[in-house]
């Protein structure tokens, strides 16, 4: 089992839809949680952290779960420059591990 | 540019060459990290500094790799007798970190392309 799954993807939703990402992680040591976005061809860039509480920074909100150990993206009223890979991030000790990530295509 | 520059950019071989990556990192981040990424996957962790000290390495780096930070600055990756499964793009990022914390955000280079022939 790979340490950080996400939803296969890709998602294609249109201009204005709710979309929803899911991760999982095994290592129940896991102390931190990201979303990281990347565009095509381009470098990871940090687009959140994930808190117990749950967090919200515009129309993006993420929730963790450890009991359950998941964690969640919810990205409402998607815009085209949202297409993008979504990449869920895990950090014990100093390693961040990487999920494969959730592309997703916002359609005009 | 302040940010976290890699060199080269692209870099074509044939099997059984060595090849050498350079990292710049931000200059008053104290750790840097090499993750290997290939096409529809995330990156996947290869090793990571705190200053000039290696503390952790993946079982993903064989042997023929292998990675330093001399002076706690700038980083090299080195693969020797490259294989066609080496392809891939090796992203370097670096950070901020005070003892135990971290900050969590890694700023990432544009990334060092290899294609293995």
């Amino acid at each position: 089992r790979k340490e950080v799954e996400q939803d296969p993807g890709p998602f294609n939703v249109p201009e204005g839809a709710t979309v929803a990402f899911n991760c999982t992680y095994s290592n129940s040591a896991s102390q931190s949680f990201f979303w990281y976005r990347q565009d095509c061809r381009k470098e990871p860039k940090l687009l959140m952290s994930v808190y117990s509480s749950g967090n919200e920074d515009g129309r993006f909100t993420a929730q963790l779960n450890r009991a359950s150990q998941y964690i969640s993206l919810l990205i409402r009223d998607s815009k085209l420059s949202d297409s993008a890979t979504y990449l869920c991030v895990v950090n014990y000790g100093q390693n961040f591990v990487f999920g494969p990530g959730t592309r997703l295509s916002v359609l005009p | 540019d302040t940010g976290v520059s890699q060199d080269p950019r692209h870099k074509i071989t044939k099997r059984g060459q060595n090849v050498t990556f350079r990292c710049d990192p931000i200059s008053e981040h104290n750790r840097l990290y090499w993750y290997r990424q290939t096409l529809g996957q995330g990156p996947e962790f290869l090793t990571y500094f705190q200053n000039e000290a290696q503390l952790e390495k993946s079982r993903l780096l064989s042997d023929r790799f292998s990675a330093e930070r001399p002076k706690g600055s700038f980083s090299t990756l080195e693969i020797q007798r490259t294989e066609q499964g080496d392809s891939a793009m090796y992203l370097c990022a670096s950070s901020l970190g005070r003892l135990a914390q971290n900050t969590g955000e890694l700023f990432f280079g544009e990334g060092s392309r290899l294609t293995v022939l």
